[in-house]
């Protein structure tokens, strides 16, 4: 039921560009993502809506594939703050309240 | 701005003492959840309120149980603490589920190791 997310890691130089993927075996009703800085609490970033509303901040992006139940998180420019774990969380059509978080991706941005 | 608070940052326990873990949100918010975090697994839910005196069981439920008698404060209880269960212990709270609102809010994690 977990969500896998892809690649497990990356590492940037400041400025490139990143995507990280999530996926889910089963129907979705939304996308969350969060960051998680070494020795801190996640943060939310970004929440997709079945339907196609998103809401978000910071300059990162996302898209939802309903129909494949994917979510891809886009990082462009990167920028050292950037570096952290991101973790998807996956709420489905037959769970309320709950999210099923992905194991993360550690991301390490390299001036 | 929202606040979670956990009741220890670090916390060393034997083998079969009981574990409160304490959990105060400050905004009124309806749901609470406890989750664990594991290297390469994670944040797994242990449990979820959705509001005082509701509970529900996560994917983890087994060895733990939680108590909400105030809307503001969410425990998890470890009736006979084993190894297997020295892991980071993350509460996290929200509004709602509808929408904006159902961002979830992180404490800072309570570090439990049990030996």
């Amino acid at each position: 039921q977990q969500p896998v997310q892809s690649p497990q890691a990356v590492i940037l130089r400041e400025g490139e560009d990143a995507v990280i993927n999530c996926s889910s075996s089963k129907a979705l009703y939304s996308v969350h993502w969060y960051r998680q800085k070494h020795g801190e609490a996640p943060v939310f970033l970004m929440i997709l809506l079945k339907g196609g509303e998103q809401k978000g901040h910071e300059k990162i992006s996302a898209s939802f594939n309903e129909k494949k139940q994917q979510s891809s998180l886009y990082l462009t420019a990167s920028q050292l703050s950037y570096s952290g774990t991101y973790f998807c969380g996956t709420e489905t059509m037959d769970s309320s309240y709950k999210l099923i978080f992905g194991s993360g991706t550690r991301l390490l941005v390299r001036p | 701005d929202v606040k979670v608070t956990q009741s220890s940052r670090y916390l060393v326990k034997r083998t079969g003492e009981k574990v409160f873990l304490e959990c105060v949100q400050d905004m009124d918010h309806e749901n609470m959840f406890w989750y664990r975090q594991d290297p390469g697994l994670g944040l797994r839910l242990i449990y979820f309120s959705y509001d005082v005196k509701m509970k529900e069981k996560g994917d983890i439920p087994e060895g733990y149980s939680v108590s909400r008698e105030k809307k503001e404060r969410f425990s998890l209880i470890l009736e006979s603490a084993s190894t297997n269960q020295t892991s980071m212990y993350l509460c996290a709270s929200s509004l709602d589920n509808s929408g904006a609102a159902y961002e979830q809010y992180f404490g800072p994690g309570t570090r439990l190791t049990v030996t």
